[in-house]
Parts: C-alpha cells; sequence; structure tokens
C-alpha cells in the first residue's frame, strides 16, 4: 500500500529553523516525484515546489524561490521541506504529494498534512 | 504568474448537477486536473488529464476540457459531495492550483 507519512505539528517561535518530513513507503521512492502544498488557515492549494529523489532534481515556484529549502533522503524515502528562519505568514498546513512528473501531472497520494504554527 | 480561475462558490441540490469551471489560458495544451477537499482532509484526486477518473471515484464524478476552460461535473450530487474542489495545471512557468471553488449541497 502506498502511503506518504508526514511529521508531526509544530509550533516555533518567528525567527526559529524548521524542517518537516514526508516518508514513502510501499512504492519505488527514488521514481517519483515529491511535491510540497501550502494551505494558509481559511484559504487555498498553493504548489510550493518538487524533488525527484532519484538524482534530487529540485524545482521552486518562483513565489517560494529562497523561502524555503526542498531536500530528500533516498536511503530513508523521506522528503523534507525547511525554513532557516518562520514568519508568522508561514504559519499554515503543509502537504506533501507523490507525482510521476515534475510538471502537469497528477498528485495520486497525498500525506496527511503537517501542521506549523509560527507565533511569538 | 499563470492563474487558474475558478468561482467562489456553487450550490446545489441532492440529485441535481453541479459544474465547476476553470479558465486558463494554457488549458487548450495541458492537461487539468482536479481535486476534492473535504473538511480537515488531504486532498483527493477526482478527475485526472481533463476527463479521466481515479478508480474508487464515483462514475457521478466527470470531467472536460474546451479552449481556456474545464468543467468539473457532478451529475447527481450527494451531500457527501459538499467540499471544496481545485483544478490543477501547468504552463511553462510552473505548475499552479485554481482558486478554489466551495461546493454546497443543500
Amino acid at each position: 500500500e502506498v502511503q506518504l507519512v508526514q511529521s508531526g505539528a509544530e509550533v516555533k517561535k518567528p525567527g526559529e529553523s524548521l524542517k518537516i518530513s514526508c516518508k514513502g513507503s510501499g512504492y519505488s521512492f527514488t521514481s517519483y516525484w515529491i511535491g510540497w502544498v501550502r494551505q494558509m488557515p481559511g484559504k487555498g492549494l498553493e504548489w510550493m515546489g518538487i524533488i525527484y529523489p532519484g538524482d534530487s532534481d529540485t524545482r521552486y515556484s518562483p513565489s517560494f524561490q529562497g523561502q524555503v529549502t526542498i531536500s530528500a533522503d533516498k536511503s530513508i524515502s523521506t522528503a523534507y521541506l525547511q525554513w532557516s528562519s518562520l514568519k508568522a505568514s508561514d504559519t499554515a498546513m503543509y502537504y506533501c504529494a507523490r507525482t510521476k512528473a515534475a510538471a502537469g501531472h497528477k498528485f495520486d497520494y497525498w500525506g496527511q498534512g503537517t501542521l506549523v504554527t509560527v507565533s511569538s | 504568474s499563470y492563474e487558474l480561475t475558478q468561482p467562489p462558490s456553487v450550490s446545489v441540490s441532492p440529485g441535481q448537477t453541479a459544474r465547476i469551471t476553470c479558465s486558463g489560458d494554457a488549458l487548450p495544451k495541458k492537461y487539468a486536473y482536479w481535486y476534492q477537499q473535504k473538511s480537515g482532509q488531504a486532498p483527493v484526486l477526482v478527475i485526472y488529464e481533463d476527463s479521466k477518473r481515479p478508480s474508487g471515484i464515483p462514475e457521478r464524478f466527470s470531467g472536460s476540457s474546451s479552449g481556456t476552460m474545464a468543467t468539473l461535473t457532478i451529475s447527481g450530487a450527494q451531500v457527501e459531495d459538499e467540499a471544496d474542489y481545485y483544478c490543477y495545471s501547468t504552463d511553462s512557468s510552473g505548475n499552479v492550483f485554481g482558486t478554489g471553488t466551495k461546493v454546497t449541497v443543500l
């Protein structure tokens, strides 16, 4: 069974760093891209970026380039989304999802989401 | 940057047909995908490549695309179809989700 399991909810202060994870199982982790999607409270879905764990090829939405870092460790089938200095505006639910191509392809399996709260 | 525009809300009575549109300049050349998101849950793929339905998705969900508009149709809407729906596609500048449509079934 294909599963994407994300790390648990986080509460952080502005300026702190954070790395959340997404662990894949039940499929060849290095054969699919993992994308990250932000959903701010009460708002819509936003495509942030995507990584191919097979060779770490990474693409970012212009809106998120330089704001976050996407990485992966294929040895443990895990993708990551990280911030070096959080802002209150980073408060959101973050989802990872699996897809066969970097652009214009279906996300067929999703993680359960990680809620990140940034507050002083 | 690329934008996909959806109506903010659609209301439908149980058993009636709901249509949700998604407008984007690249849709004549790129596929549209549709996701359903129920309150407090992760999105679920309901239509891919304009009109294909994943296994497990009820037949009342269908999709079409013509010119710069893609459409998700729920034929015989059920109370359990009440959710937010997002289209998704791409162009040369990247991938993007639509603005989202809240479907109310009452």
